[in-house]
């Protein structure tokens, strides 16, 4: 079974503060990706990795940055964390296949970020 | 208009009832999918489908490419259904767009 683990579940940060969220997945996919999530909104992508050290925006890239050193792990970035980037993450990875959204994602239990 | 709308938002049922969820979406898609997030956050992929119809189990998912609409069906609901369950379409432009959720309770 496809296993992706986010470093947090729930996360209480002030304004201003550089936050960490770290995401894990142990199949050796290539593709990554990190969403935020809101109500009335649905899942929106914040960016995505489709190999070690590539990123690609996604639809709401302002405020954050990411990093993929290696390929299990995909980090995401809050440079100076802010009240409106108070949400829930989730992390996703998938497969290479014909075309990355044609593989089926496997997400994270996501991580409930606060920011005060 | 958001590109993937689901109906309904919200959605109560009794123990047994049979349910429908619906998925339209406006963009030329290669692939759709049902997703099921239980309380707590995680996601869980159901089905992916480009034509027809899936089974698995008590859950059916059909698509109707010309009417750019699918639906999700649970024969004989469960209370371990309660979840929220969300339609995505993998975009010819491979992106991937989500609705917004369809939030299911089931009375015991």
């Amino acid at each position: 079974d496809v296993k992706v683990t986010q470093s947090s579940r729930y996360l209480v940060k002030r304004t201003g503060e550089k936050v960490f969220l770290e995401c894990v997945q142990d199949m050796d996919h290539e593709n990554m990706f990190w969403y935020r999530q809101d109500p009335g909104l649905g899942l929106r992508l914040i960016y995505f990795s489709y190999d070690v050290k590539m990123k690609e925006k996604g639809d709401i890239p302002e405020g954050y940055s990411v990093s993929r050193e290696k390929k299990e792990r995909f980090s995401l970035i809050l440079e100076s964390a802010s009240t409106n980037q108070t949400s829930m993450y989730l992390c996703a990875s998938s497969r290479t296949g014909r075309g990355y959204s044609n593989q089926p994602q496997h997400f994270g239990d996501g991580t409930r970020l606060s920011i005060l | 208009k958001n590109e993937v709308e689901q109906s309904p938002q919200n959605l109560t049922a009794q123990e047994g009832e049979f349910i429908t969820i619906n998925c339209s979406y406006s963009v030329g898609i290669s692939a759709l999918h049902w997703l099921q997030q239980h309380p707590g956050g995680g996601i869980v992929s159901l089905f992916m489908l480009s034509s027809g119809k899936k089974k698995h189990g008590r859950l059916i998912a059909t698509i109707n490419i010309q009417e750019k609409h699918s639906s999700l069906h649970i024969t004989a609901s469960h209370p371990r259904d309660s979840a929220v369950y969300i339609c995505a379409v993998s975009a010819n432009n491979n992106d991937m767009r989500f609705g917004a959720g369809t939030r299911l309770t089931v009375k015991p």
